[in-house]
């Protein structure tokens, strides 16, 4: 149990595009999902937090505006990266969490996306 | 602040060695949770274990042990008898609310290489 899938698993666009990433939980619903960047040989930096039908939180220093996060339903949110550049260029995360009666709650992650921006 | 740190960035032994990862923690809150978690070169970061503050017991799952210090405010991971297929990057998180609902800050990670 408590499999998170994200699609697609890697992407190449061009500078200026967009690029939507699937977040879902397969087997459990999640209320709370998150996103994370991970540049090469470095650590996971949290970049929102995305509650089910309200706006995601976001950390400092992410923008809202370029980052966009919709998380819809209790098994689904999206990142849209807007107007991709190359510094765009990253490993993207998304983790959801499993709520669980009378236990400590858990993050679960996906496989990630590895998003190269030409 | 809550703030993990992995002090051995790379790791190398051979097969069949033990090895610890060391990981210490900073947090003023008295209930958090800590967390391993394992990044294969594949990405994906698999769960490995969750700790609550209130809990020192040591934890053994098969070759996997973990030692939770709340002193020394460490938790360490040895893996015993390492197997090539233990080459990972290895992360120490900290979560002050929920388990693990809410934010986990992340260490920087350990890169263990296993070789034959």
């Amino acid at each position: 149990g408590a499999v998170v899938s994200q699609h697609p698993s890697w992407v190449i666009c061009k500078s200026g595009t967009s690029v939507k990433i699937e977040c879902r939980s397969l087997d459990f619903q999640a209320t709370t999902m998150f996103w994370y960047r991970q540049f090469p040989k470095q650590s996971l930096m949290l970049m929102a937090t995305s509650n089910e039908g309200s706006k995601a939180t976001y950390e400092q220093g992410v923008e809202k505006d370029k980052f966009l996060i919709n998380h819809a339903s209790l098994t689904l949110s999206t990142l849209t990266v807007t107007s991709a550049h190359p510094e765009d260029s990253s490993f993207y995360i998304c983790s959801a969490r499993q709520a669980l009666l009378g236990a400590a709650d858990t993050q679960y992650f996906g496989p990630g996306t590895r998003l190269t921006v030409l | 602040a809550q703030k993990v740190t992995q002090a051995q960035t790379e790791i190398s032994v051979v097969e069949k060695e033990d090895v610890t990862l060391d990981c210490v923690y900073e947090t003023r809150d008295t209930t958090y949770y800590l967390f391993w978690y394992k990044q294969p070169p594949s990405g994906e970061l698999v769960f490995l274990i969750r700790r609550n503050s209130f809990d020192e017991q040591n934890e053994i799952s098969g070759r996997y042990s973990w030692n939770f210090q709340k002193s020394t405010s460490s938790f360490n991971f040895t893996i015993t008898a390492s197997q090539v297929v233990d080459s990972a990057v290895y992360f120490c998180a900290l979560s002050e609310d929920q388990g693990g609902g809410n934010k986990l800050t992340f260490g920087t990670g350990t890169q263990l290489k296993v070789e034959l």
